[in-house]
């Protein structure tokens, strides 16, 4: 069964750093999301990307994060300047309609 | 805007009790999807269940049952006779229907933590 996937499970980084979490949606999806889910919260939409662009993007997704599909297989999200309380899963998830599958999440520790 | 809310943040039940998670939802379109996930210790989110908005009909899969009203915005879930693998964080979720080039954001309640003890 096809299944999105996330590289690393786990990253940690020192405070200022730059750090790309990477993802690799079902190969036929045309909508890909990041969500960000801080330890012990709810889930919160980050960013939408369609059609090789941005097409909604939520209060926290500020000029410090950006996505970029490189590929025809890659989504990525680079976080610039790490602050501590960046530290979260963060989940890509990748839909055809309305239905959008989940990654196992990466969890990222910031120090 | 829509908001999903989860009143209960967590349940502690023993096995083989019922337990129904609550969901109340808003919304100003007349057309959306709701969801289920589940979140279990590991972290991962697994998919339970899509309803649209124009399907009213209860739905039951196993020891899993779904009650979706919309007079009282509501998307209740029950699990039957539960078991200790059910402990996780099950989390509601809404999806306004949306142009295309839009996409289908996910707005998620804030969880509700289930615990069942052997």
């Amino acid at each position: 069964e096809p299944e999105v996937t996330q590289t690393p499970s786990h990253q940690v980084t020192q405070m200022g750093q730059e750090v790309i979490l990477r993802c690799v949606p079902i190969s036929n999806h045309l909508y890909f999301y990041w969500y960000r889910q801080i330890l012990g919260q709810k889930v919160e939409f980050l960013v939408s990307f369609y059609n090789n662009e941005i097409s909604e993007k939520s209060e926290i997704f500020d000029d410090q994060f950006s996505v970029e599909r490189p590929d025809g297989s890659n989504f990525t999200l680079k976080i610039r300047s790490t602050k501590l309380e960046d530290s979260a899963m963060y989940f890509c998830a990748s839909s055809e309609d309305s239905e959008a599958f989940f990654g196992q999440g990466t969890r990222l520790t910031v120090v | 805007a829509q908001k999903v809310t989860q009143a209960q943040t967590e349940i502690s039940v023993v096995e083989k009790e019922d337990v129904t998670l609550d969901c109340v939802y808003e919304t100003r379109d007349t057309t959306y999807y709701l969801f289920w996930y589940k979140q279990p210790p590991s972290g991962e989110l697994v998919f339970l269940i899509r309803r649209n908005s124009f399907d009213e009909q209860n739905e039951i899969s196993g020891r899993y049952s779904w009650n979706f009203q919309k007079s009282t915005s509501s998307f209740n879930f029950t699990i039957t006779a539960s078991q200790v693998v059910d402990s996780a964080v099950y989390f509601c979720a809404l999806s306004e229907a949306r142009i295309k080039a839009a996409g289908n954001k996910l707005t998620f309640g804030g969880g509700t933590r289930v615990l069942v003890k052997p």
